[in-house]
């Protein structure tokens, strides 16, 4: 059964900081991997997506990295801003399967 | 049509009533999937559909809970005999078969049981 964790479960930052989050799976045989921001009481905002077959992508200030054989990915953000505000999601999908979440980090950008 | 809608957006009710909830997706998505959510946690899958046909439910789907997409369009879920252990947020996302663009979720439905 595939288990996702993110680390860390929250941040606070200073605003202009470049920072990391991490996710973790550990069944390495997924077919997409996605990351999503979700702002309280709202719904998910995809921002990402990274197929089986390519190690990044980037949008913005957004690069998310994909390591399929140690079960990880990273989503790096330039130069934060408080309107990063959030909780980033991670969330893996086997071949035919549905998405497995992990829990988010939540993310404060002091300004 | 520009994303997945979801309706209503909150809904408060007293436990033992029956609730509704609709989902409205991508139109030319033919993947539909239901997710709950419970504060601090992520999405915990429910069920999903590929154009009418219910394909995969999980067991936390109990038999107070029920989905329908009848045209394979729009989708309801309905929780009969509301717990307070129902009260979550319920997302509703759309996919292609392909995947190859990810999910869209929509903004989700709040239920409170009181």
């Amino acid at each position: 059964k595939q288990e996702v964790t993110q680390i860390p479960a929250a941040l606070s930052v200073p605003e202009g900081e470049n920072l990391v989050l991490n996710c973790s799976f550990t069944d390495s045989a997924i077919y997409n991997l996605q990351w999503f921001r979700q702002d309280p009481g709202k719904g998910l905002t995809s921002l990402l997506l990274i197929q089986s077959s390519q190690r990044e992508q980037t949008s913005g200030r957004l690069n998310a990295s994909l390591d399929k054989s140690s079960g990880r990915s990273t989503l790096y953000i330039a130069a934060s801003q408080p309107g990063d505000s959030a909780t980033y999601l991670c969330a893996v999908e086997e071949y035919g399967q549905n998405f497995v979440f992990g829990p988010g980090t939540r993310l404060s950008v002091l300004p | 049509d520009t994303g997945v809608s979801q309706d209503p957006r909150h809904k408060i009710t007293k436990r033992g009533q029956n609730v509704t909830f609709r989902c409205d997706p991508i139109s030319e998505h033919n993947r539909l999937y239901w997710y709950r959510q419970t504060l601090g946690q992520g999405p915990e899958f429910l069920t999903y559909f590929q154009n009418e046909a219910q394909l995969e439910k999980s067991r936390l789907l109990s038999d107070r809970f029920s989905a329908e997409r009848p045209k394979g369009s729009f989708s309801t879920l309905e929780i009969q005999r509301t717990e307070q252990g129902d009260s979550a947020m319920y997302l509703c996302a759309s996919s292609l078969v392909n995947n190859n663009y990810g999910y869209t979720f929509g903004s989700g439905t709040r239920l409170t049981v009181v």
